[in-house]
């Protein structure tokens, strides 16, 4: 079964500093990755995917998150933080297209972001 | 354009009930998958439906059933409510057709609590 990890139930960051938020997965085929964002009582928000190609992906709100297949690694970076970023980040795997295309998703990492 | 619509909001029910969830696509999509996010955790995935069938199945009881409906809405319903069904229902679309590259879209959630 794929799963994803991620191990910080909490970030906490400074505005204006950088910003990281990690996960690794575990698949076992070509990986499906996505990070989703969600805010106080509201939906998940899609913020980027990655499924083939460069291993630095580009999304919305300023985010980017950096591929790596040794290390199994699929991180959500920003290069300055926000306090309007302060949310609840789920990194997911989707199975393949013969699976079914269902996400499996980590337990959540929340961002803090003081000013 | 809408995007994922959910009814109700909010609904508070008592063990034993059984509960109906709405759930609008976006305009476009064809494909609608259910998840449960219990409090403090990932979402679940429940089950997803196009062309009017279940097409596959998380780790959920029979309990929790659905249905698509010709212009793609869904519902959810749930028999015999448990403690444990109290959670934020989260319903997602997609063009079937974006198997590949095409990523969920989720609504707002409908927040049901179960007494």
């Amino acid at each position: 079964a794929q799963s994803v990890a991620q191990p910080e139930d909490q970030v906490n960051v400074a505005e204006g500093n950088p910003l990281t938020v990690k996960c690794t997965y575990s698949v076992s085929g070509n990986p499906y990755l996505f990070w989703y964002v969600q805010y106080p009582n509201r939906g998940l928000q899609f913020l980027l995917k990655y499924i083939t190609g460069d291993n630095l992906v580009k999304g919305s709100y300023g985010f980017e998150a950096e591929f790596n297949k040794s290390q199994t690694s699929f991180h959500l970076k920003k290069p300055s933080a926000l306090v309007s970023d302060s949310a609840l980040y789920f990194c997911a795997v989707r199975d393949p297209p013969a699976a079914g295309n269902k996400l499996t998703f980590g337990g959540g990492t929340r961002v803090l972001v003081k000013p | 354009d809408a995007g994922v619509t959910q009814s109700p909001t909010h609904l508070i029910k008592t063990r034993g009930q059984q509960v109906t969830l709405r759930c609008s696509p976006k305009s476009g999509h064809d494909t609608v998958s259910w998840y449960q996010q219990a409090l403090g955790q990932g979402p679940q995935f429940i089950f997803q439906y196009y062309e009017e069938e279940e097409r596959q199945r998380g780790n959920f009881p029979d309990r929790f059933s659905g249905h698509q409906f010709p212009n793609y809405s869904s519902e959810l319903n749930v028999n015999a409510l448990l403690l444990g069904d109290s959670a934020l229902y989260l319903c997602a679309s997609r063009l079937r057709t974006g198997t590949i590259s095409g990523e969920l879209f989720f609504g707002e959630g409908s927040r049901l609590t179960v007494l």
